[in-house]
């Protein structure tokens, strides 16, 4: 079963705008990472934050955790047409197991 | 470093045919993972391998099956293909360590079962 779920399941923005895109699971997790995947290719990793983080950046990426609310958000800012791909937020519950749930994706189109 | 590797990219086979499929991992990471990917099911996964022992293993038939080699390469063979095995087949490396459990994914490769 998917325990992430991501909100909205499409954006469409135009280049230089930001995204924001939200992320709910179900159990408590020990990691929570952001994915991209350009149509039908594999996934790039783009941030990993720790359950007991609250706040990450990388670059052009801004990535939130609230534990509490059990929800994680992923800013991109100043979009580009390049960053047009589906992002999945994945979670683990740590220890030896290292199986990662997914959500369902959301699908960001920039538009030039 | 070179990243995570999986052959072949694309495959086409009839029901009823097995396939097995490859990946090598990130050099150094010894923890290899395996997802199946279809439209109506996203993302999901399959099984887990470290130190050539399987360690984690997800809700697929027995038709699914995996090893891991002592160079960490792995391989997962889908025996008795049913037109819905039909997906993207990715495999994920890295470092045994719950506090560093970052996944990087390989290309996949593409099964198409008809």
């Amino acid at each position: 079963s998917q325990q992430g779920e991501e909100d909205p399941q499409a954006l469409s923005i135009q280049e230089g705008e930001n995204a924001t895109m939200n992320c709910s699971y179900k159990t408590s997790i020990n990691n929570l990472q952001w994915y991209r995947q350009n149509s039908g290719r594999g996934l790039v990793h783009l941030i990993l934050i720790r359950s007991n983080e609250r706040e990450k950046h990388s670059g052009r990426l801004r990535v939130t955790l609230d534990t509490s609310k059990k929800s994680s958000s992923l800013l991109i800012t100043a979009s580009r047409a390049a960053d047009t791909a589906s992002y999945f937020c994945a979670t683990d519950r740590g220890g030896s197991n290292y199986k990662l749930t997914f959500g369902k994706g959301t699908l960001l189109t920039v538009n030039p | 470093k070179a990243g995570v590797t999986q052959t072949p990219r694309y495959l086409i086979k009839t029901r009823g045919q097995q396939v097995t499929l490859s990946c090598s991992p990130i050099s150094g990471h010894r923890s290899v993972s395996w997802y199946q990917q279809t439209p109506g099911q996203g993302l999901q996964f399959l099984f887990e391998y470290f130190s050539e022992t399987q360690r984690n293993k997800g809700n697929f038939p027995g038709r699914f099956s995996g090893r891991q080699f002592s160079n960490s390469r792995s391989e997962m063979n889908v025996s008795t293909l049913e037109l819905g095995d039909s997906a993207l087949y990715l495999c994920a490396s890295s470092l045994d360590s719950p506090q560093r459990n970052e996944q990087f994914f390989g290309p996949g490769t593409r099964l198409t079962v008809l």
